[in-house]
């Protein structure tokens, strides 16, 4: 089975800043990492698919990056809609969600 | 519109069954796989298992496959998540979600496992 480990596991950070989280993989996923948005008490919402791959109506801000077994999402300046815990999910083999990033306001 | 709406949820005791439903709307659901994925509380997502378009491929994450059956029926446009032996490591907020673009999610469903 693949293992997702994700960092770090809470970050506090203010408004504008530049915001990075990672997910790292026990092995080769090539290109195929997912990052999702949760807000308390919602479902998931898909942020970047297949690594850098921007879904329909996510604001610009958000970006990913990677290969193989490392990989980040960038929030490249934050805003306070932004608060939330975000997942990364692996689908090269199976599926596995990383643990979770949660992203508070400084 | 696209809507997920699950139902079936509740408080179950340890050892007992519970089938859970996902009733789709404003989409081919017959032409999409579907998946099931939980939350326990305060936790991380643990995906469950995938279905496809005419239940002939159907996998499980490997701890749950003895306990969970998924099945659609395409016709009522509704997914299925059958769950047995129950146990507190079972209460979670358990979603399905339309599993090829990873798109659609429902809002979730509560389960509790407890005497």
């Amino acid at each position: 089975d693949i293992q997702m480990t994700q960092s770090p596991s809470f970050l506090s950070a203010s408004v504008g800043d530049r915001v990075t989280i990672n997910c790292k993989a026990s092995q080769n996923i090539n290109k195929y990492l997912d990052w999702y948005q949760q807000k308390l008490g919602e479902a998931p919402k898909l942020l970047i698919y297949n690594t850098n791959s921007l879904h329909t109506g996510i604001p610009s801000r958000f970006s990913g990056s990677g290969s193989g077994t490392d990989f980040t999402l960038t929030i490249s300046s934050l805003q306070p809609e932004d608060v939330a815990t975000y997942f990364c999910l692996q689908h090269n083999s199976g599926y596995t969600f990383g643990a979770g990033t949660k992203l508070e306001l400084k | 519109e696209v809507k997920l709406v699950e139902s079936g949820g509740g408080l179950v005791q340890p050892g007992r069954s519970l089938k859970l439903s996902c009733a789709a709307s404003g989409f081919s659901f017959n032409d999409y796989w579907m998946g099931w994925v939980r939350q326990a509380p305060g936790k991380g997502l643990e995906w469950i298992g995938e279905i496809n378009q005419d239940s002939s491929t159907i996998n499980y994450t490997p701890s749950l496959k003895d306990k969970f059956t998924i099945s659609r029926d395409n016709a009522q446009n509704t997914l299925y998540l059958q769950m047995s032996k129950l146990g507190s490591e079972d209460t979670a907020i358990y979603y399905c979600a339309e599993w090829e673009t990873l798109d659609y999610w429902g809002q979730g469903v509560m389960v509790t496992v407890s005497s």
